[in-house]
């Protein structure tokens, strides 16, 4: 049974750049939910994708953009980096089915903003 | 809105002693789940259990054991005989019931060490 995974492992991009993160959810799963966790911290939420439609959405601005695609795969693109967007970026999913499932992680992917 | 609270930062156990880490939590629901996650080095989190605001009875699986207590707002974990392999940073979350979809809003965590 293969558990969420997200490409790539690690990133490195300059400030102004867009990026796009990919996340492949566990198998029979249909909900993913993006984190951002700088070093030192507790993971932020970011938003949530449930039937290719943004569920729910933390308090990130509009760079942060997502997509869900018909095989519940997700990405996040973040458009006009900053230093301050240097983190690893955790992916999560879960079944959406009654209120509230289990979010299981990937192994997440680290992004470098130089 | 809610929020948890971890306000230990740091425990530095040997091997084989119990540790027990704090975790309080602030949420207007009366419905809620409380989860607790372990983050090994490597960076993937790691599910360990979940506890229903509903249900209060503490439990024990194998090493873990947690204590959640609603009139406190409190939901502690403890690891009973602690093994270096325990080694890693270890998340509270809280989930609410009224909001579409299941949002974590996770404390700060505490790093635990295990030294042999």
């Amino acid at each position: 049974d293969a558990g969420v995974t997200q490409s790539p492992t690690h990133l490195i991009k300059t400030r102004g750049q867009q990026v796009t993160l990919r996340c492949s959810p566990k198998s029979g799963h249909d909900t993913v939910s993006w984190y951002q966790q700088a070093l030192g911290q507790g993971p932020q939420f970011i938003f949530q994708y449930y039937e290719e439609e943004e569920r729910q959405r933390g308090n990130f601005p509009d760079r942060f953009s997502g997509h869900q695609f018909p095989n519940y795969s997700s990405e996040l693109n973040v458009n006009a980096l900053l230093l301050g967007d240097s983190a690893l970026y955790l992916c999560a999913s879960s079944l959406s089915e009654g209120a509230l499932d289990t979010q299981y992680f990937g192994p997440g992917t680290r992004l470098t903003v130089l | 809105a809610q929020k948890v609270t971890q306000a230990q930062t740091e425990i530095s156990v040997v091997e084989k002693e119990d540790v027990t880490l704090d975790c309080v939590y602030e949420t207007r629901d009366t419905t809620y789940y409380l989860f607790w996650y372990k983050q090994p080095p490597s960076g993937e989190l790691v599910f360990l259990i979940r506890r229903n605001s509903f249900d209060e009875q503490n439990e024990i699986s194998g090493r873990y054991s947690w204590n959640f207590q609603k009139s406190t707002s409190s939901f502690n974990f403890t690891i009973t005989a602690s093994q270096v392999v325990d080694s890693a940073v270890y998340f509270c979350a809280l989930s609410e019931a009224a909001a579409a979809g299941n949002k974590l809003t996770f404390g700060g965590g505490t790093r635990v060490l295990v030294k042999p």
